[in-house]
């Protein structure tokens, strides 16, 4: 079974300050990994995923993660971020073996103060 | 091209009342997905549809909740009795195919509260 750890409940941050939402993973079999955010009362839009090849995925919004398969991590980052990116930020796993099913995080809230 | 819809947005019902939810996946998605949001946490499956088998529904606590999706597209999924413990953010998503692979596109979710 997979799982995931997610290391920051709540990420203040300063407009266009650099960001960093930290993303580990357990699991025996080899992982899909997703980022998705949640604006306030919407559902949850993807960000990036990785699936394979690169380690470094760019998604949308100028986010982009490392998949780093030693440390089991898939960091978000962002170098400058708005106050628009005020929203809740979700990782999740998943694999072709095993369950077939995401498992997220519990969330990190991203709050970017003017 | 139209997202999940999801109805209603806000539901508040007295314990042991019965509800339902309604999903309204994207056009030409075959996977169907309920999960249950609480409060400060990530989406838990409750159940996946391949069209309009059930495949996965080892979540779902089958003594109360029940779902159905009709002719693989359109999915209901209904509480009853609903309990205090019920309330949180149920979220409708598709996907094209593959769960763990294939992005799954949400729904806005219908936030249930149970006085």
């Amino acid at each position: 079974a997979q799982s995931v750890t997610q290391l920051d409940s709540q990420v203040p941050v300063f407009e266009e300050a650099p960001v960093e939402l930290r993303c580990n993973y357990s699991s025996s079999v080899s992982v899909y990994l997703f980022w998705y955010v949640q604006y306030p009362n919407q559902g949850l839009q993807l960000l990036l995923k990785y699936l394979s090849g690169s380690t470094l995925v760019k998604g949308i919004n100028g986010f982009e993660a490392e998949f780093n398969k030693s440390q089991t991590s898939f960091h978000l980052r962002k170098p400058s971020v708005h106050i628009s990116d005020t929203a809740e930020y979700f990782c999740a796993v998943g694999s072709f073996q095993g369950a077939q099913k995401l498992v997220f995080g519990q969330g990190t809230r991203l709050t970017i103060n003017p | 091209e139209a997202g999940v819809v999801q109805s209603p947005r806000y539901k508040i019902i007295e314990k042991k009342q019965p509800v339902a939810f309604w999903c309204n996946p994207i056009s030409g998605h075959n996977t169907l997905y309920w999960y249950l949001q609480n409060l400060g946490q990530g989406p838990e499956l409750l159940i996946r549809y391949e069209n309009e088998e059930a495949v996965d529904d080892s979540q779902l606590p089958k003594d109360r909740f029940s779902a159905e999706r009709l002719k693989g597209v359109d999915s209901t999924l209904k509480i009853q009795p609903a309990e205090l413990g019920d309330s949180a953010v149920y979220l409708c998503a598709s996907s094209l195919g593959a769960p763990t692979r294939d992005t799954q596109y949400f729904g806005p979710g219908t936030r249930l509260t149970v006085l």
